[in-house]
């Protein structure tokens, strides 16, 4: 077990509809990341923040968003969504998000987009 | 552009069959290259980390070592249990303050008794 908490385990939804999933970090941890995992494209990196701020984006659809709150559990918001979506959404979050830091991963949400 | 390649992309072993994982790498500064693995279906589990060529690391049955291009991961005398797929990934900068693991496709490995 990493610490690292993310609901839902499984997600079934439509296209067109829009879903929110939730990570809560390490306890200590300050930066998330999310990162996308389908069959074809391996492990993708989404999006990282830090303390509340975004920090770095990547390769990140303009329907997807994402936010920190104050007590540093992270939300990634998927809306419009399309067949191509389905895959599992991982978490991980790390003490300082610096360049050397050790990404812990959480158990992820297989989004299943129908 | 940073980048990660994994071989063999399977893998089937005997017990007790010894073998290595292959993950070579072109990024611009190393900052640290990680080992994971993922059992179907779960998140990565961390195994180790290293940082500057000549580095090794052991675990139980998995050694990681590290040169300038590639890093290995030697399984010794593996076991069932041992099957799943792992990770290399390298972290790269973004922007200036941001950060992000370069995954590879991973090894899947399995062994069988």
């Amino acid at each position: 077990d990493s610490g690292v908490t993310q609901t839902p385990k499984h997600l079934i939804t439509a296209t067109g509809q829009r879903v929110t999933l939730r990570c809560s970090p390490r306890s200590g941890d300050l930066s998330v990341y999310w990162y996308q995992q389908s069959l074809d494209q391996g492990l993708q990196f989404l999006i990282q923040y830090y303390n509340g701020e975004e920090r770095a984006k990547g390769n990140i659809l303009e329907r997807f968003s994402a936010q920190q709150f104050p007590d540093l559990h992270s939300e990634l918001n998927l809306s419009s969504l399309e067949l191509g979506d389905s895959a599992l959404y991982f978490c991980a979050s790390s003490a300082s998000g610096g360049i050397t830091d050790t990404q812990y991963f959480g158990p992820g949400t297989r989004l299943t987009v129908l | 552009e940073d980048q990660v390649t994994q071989s063999p992309e399977a893998l089937r072993l005997q017990e007790g069959e010894s073998s290595s994982l292959n993950c070579s790498y072109t990024v611009s500064g190393l900052r640290g290259l990680f080992w994971y693995r993922q059992d179907p279906g779960k998140g990565p589990e961390f195994l180790f980390t290293l940082y500057s060529a000549g580095e090794e690391k052991e675990k139980e049955r998995l050694k990681a070592t590290l040169t300038k291009k590639e890093s290995f991961l030697h399984i010794t005398a593996p076991k069932p249990e041992d099957s799943a797929t792992y990770l290399c990934a390298v972290q790269a900068s973004f922007n200036q303050a941001g950060t992000a693991l370069i995954f590879g496709k991973g090894t899947t490995l399995s062994v069988s008794s």
